[in-house]
């Protein structure tokens, strides 16, 4: 059963662009729904993460849009660079994120110069 | 610091031959996790630690697995005996308790023939 999906599995996106990754959850246990971000032959990296309480955070070029109704949440790249060229793992964790995370199968992104 | 240690960063063994994969956590974190990612089936939480106390191993996926963490600071994951379809990236990940940013190490490339 997989409980958090996620789409596009890839996704090409020109510089300076916007790149957007989407993601559904079933667990309403869930709290706590961070992004990571994984570059070849290294470990997921945080890069940013919401709580339930709110609809959106924002960090730098880095948005991320929750919707509790709809069990959904989405990750805004505004401005994409090549540098941001990695693959994106969305997450879900009950007890705010010390049950370890369940993850989506992850998008890899390619922005083009 | 330097981050998560995992060691070795590479291993190749005979199907049938004992596995022992090891992790150093960051100093102070109070919880340790073992995820496994596969194409086929992505990132997994197999099993995670608190106070060096075994939480959760239901991601274990056979009795072949097994994990200890016999101090804080050193946690080992064995598989014995190993099979071709154990071929994965292994990545241990601690957690400190003051916040939900788990930090992932460079991961264990298994390879089983």
């Amino acid at each position: 059963q997989q409980q958090v999906k996620q789409s596009p599995q890839s996704l090409i996106v020109q510089k300076g662009g916007i790149s957007i990754i989407n993601c559904a959850y079933e667990n309403t246990a869930f709290d706590y729904f961070p992004w990571y971000q994984q570059f070849p032959g290294k470990g997921p990296a945080l890069l940013i993460a919401i709580r339930p309480d709110v609809s959106e955070k924002k960090e730098g070029r880095f948005t991320i849009s929750f919707n509790k109704s709809a069990k959904q949440f989405s990750l805004h790249i505004m401005d994409s660079q090549p540098g941001d060229s990695a693959t994106y793992f969305c997450a879900a964790s009950k007890g705010g994120g010390a049950d370890g995370l369940t993850f989506g199968k992850g998008t890899h992104l390619i922005i083009q110069p | 610091d330097a981050g998560v240690i995992q060691s070795p960063r590479h291993e190749v063994t005979e199907m049938g031959q004992e596995v022992t994969l090891r992790c150093k956590p960051i100093s102070g974190h109070n919880s340790l996790f073992w995820y496994r990612q596969t194409m086929m089936r992505g990132l997994e939480l197999l099993i995670y630690f608190n106070n060096n106390v075994p939480i959760d191993d239901s991601g274990m996926p056979e009795d072949r697995f097994s994990a200890k963490m016999p101090n804080a600071s050193f946690s080992t994951l064995k598989i014995q005996p190993s099979e071709p379809r154990d071929s994965a990236v292994y990545f241990c990940a601690s957690l400190p308790g003051w916040n939900t940013e788990a930090f992932f190490g460079q991961g264990t490339r298994l390879t089983v023939v």
